[in-house]
């Protein structure tokens, strides 16, 4: 079956714009992750959703970042006001339940690059 | 604070085996899982260990011993396709909070 799969793979914005990330799991999956990762380091996690709530997004790092799985499917993660710091691959990942969770299906990611 | 120390670089030869560590220091403790990711690619699930002991999965087998902190990751008969990345990541809740490490990159030479 289908993968996790998420758009656009490569995201080119300037400084201050806004921007939203999407990703679609592999269907049936109650669980949603977003991970940042820069390079050579290893994901970092941001959010988890279980179902249409966010169980924890103790990773956001500031109030410019969130996100949003309003139908306990896709989920889109959004930034304002976007930093050069912001700059990073961005992945998904979905399991089939939170409890699941040690099992991470990955996305091939979106390529941030703020100017 | 949550820290997972693994390390940065090893090289092995194709068809020996190779061990890469991990030790960790976290806030909670689940379990341990183990993934690759090649270069420009997504990290991909190998092993989890939620109990101490040793588990084996084909050529890779994953071992954890709760009381020190550590666990790692073997692989037998090495390939070249097995040259990537491979990180620890610690299950820190009963959800699926992963916090991984920095990653060990596996180069197999002919």
């Amino acid at each position: 079956g289908a993968g996790v799969s998420q758009t656009p793979s490569n995201k080119v914005t300037e400084k201050g714009k806004y921007v939203e990330l999407r990703c679609d799991p592999i269907s049936g999956h109650t669980a949603l992750y977003w991970y940042r990762q820069s390079l050579g380091q290893g994901p970092e996690f941001l959010i988890y959703f279980q179902g249409t709530g966010a169980a924890d997004d103790s990773g956001l790092p500031n109030d410019r970042f969130f996100a949003v799985r309003p139908e306990g499917s896709v989920s889109t993660l959004k930034i304002q006001r976007t930093e050069r710091g912001d700059s990073a691959v961005y992945l998904c990942a979905s399991s089939s339940s939170g409890t699941q969770g040690y099992e991470q299906y990955f996305g091939p990611g979106t390529r941030l690059t703020v100017t | 604070g949550q820290s997972l120390e693994q390390p940065s670089e090893v090289t092995a030869v194709e068809g020996a085996i190779v061990q890469i560590n991990c030790t960790y220091q976290t806030s909670g403790f689940y379990g341990l899982s183990w993934y690759q990711q090649h270069d420009g690619g997504a990290p991909t699930f190998l092993s989890y260990n939620g109990l101490d002991g040793l588990e084996e999965t084909g050529r890779f087998s994953s071992f954890l011993s709760r009381s020190d902190s550590y666990g790692y990751l073997l692989l037998q008969e090495l390939q070249m396709k097995d040259s990537a990345s491979y990180f620890c990541a610690v299950r820190v809740s009963g959800g699926g909070k992963l916090i991984f490490g920095q990653g060990t990159e596996l180069s197999v030479k002919p």
